[in-house]
């Protein structure tokens, strides 16, 4: 079954102290992908990466880190969280027509 | 920059049809999609469509394209509770895949 993990699902962290969000697809698409959810403004697009080791900025980088050291994985690191990132974050990975969505990994920051 | 615009919600009696409209800004849009969203879960595929195509049919859910306009819907047939959700449009947006999407319509289906 193809499928897109996240881990954490839910996670409650204080301001400043880093955390990793992690990712996994079992598909072997080359393109993955960082969005966050916010009401009333859809999802907006963090980070994507093309392959392993090409990674490019999307819409609202500002404050996140992603790598793709291997294809199947693609993490998101805040080195030090502020409540303004409070979101509900997804994970997609895609073959170039169509996009797969993670279940979501809900933040606060405190 | 890009824009993807929906209405924010829409109530519909079980049984009924719903339409769900969409507009986008960027001409070179490849792909344009349709993702639900239940409560507390994940992002779901439901139909896609490609920018050459007017109109796609699978099952009870039939998109809609019209190019000139700029303008997507997605109508669904014979709509049950299962439907209530959450519905995002969304258009690709450059030849790698980032998707540009709109803000999302909360359906409502009541009995």
């Amino acid at each position: 079954e193809a499928q897109v993990t996240q881990n954490p699902r839910y996670l409650i962290t204080v301001t400043g102290k880093k955390l990793t969000v992690t990712c996994s697809q079992n598909m072997n698409h080359e393109y993955m992908s960082w969005y966050r959810q916010d009401p009333g403004l859809g999802l907006r697009q963090i980070y994507y990466s093309m392959n392993v080791e090409v990674t490019d900025k999307g819409d609202v980088p500002e404050g996140y880190k992603v790598s793709r050291k291997e294809k199947r994985n693609f993490p998101l690191i805040l080195e030090s969280p502020s409540p303004n990132q409070t979101s509900l974050y997804f994970c997609a990975a895609g073959d170039g027509e169509t996009q797969y969505f993670g279940p979501g990994t809900r933040l606060l920051v405190l | 920059g890009e824009d993807v615009e929906q209405s924010l919600f829409l109530s519909v009696r079980e049984g009924d049809s719903s339409v769900i409209n969409c507009t986008y800004t960027d001409s070179s849009s490849t792909y344009l999609y349709w993702y639900k969203q239940e409560p507390g879960a994940g992002l779901q595929l439901l139909t896609y469509i490609f920018s050459n195509m007017d109109m796609k049919q699978d099952q009870r859910l039939t998109v809609l394209l019209n190019k000139k306009d700029k303008h997507l819907s997605l109508r669904i047939a014979d709509t049950q509770t299962g439907d209530s959700a959450i519905y995002f449009c969304a258009e690709r947006t450059d030849s790698w895949g980032k998707l540009q999407f709109g803000a999302g319509t909360q359906v409502v289906v009541t009995p």
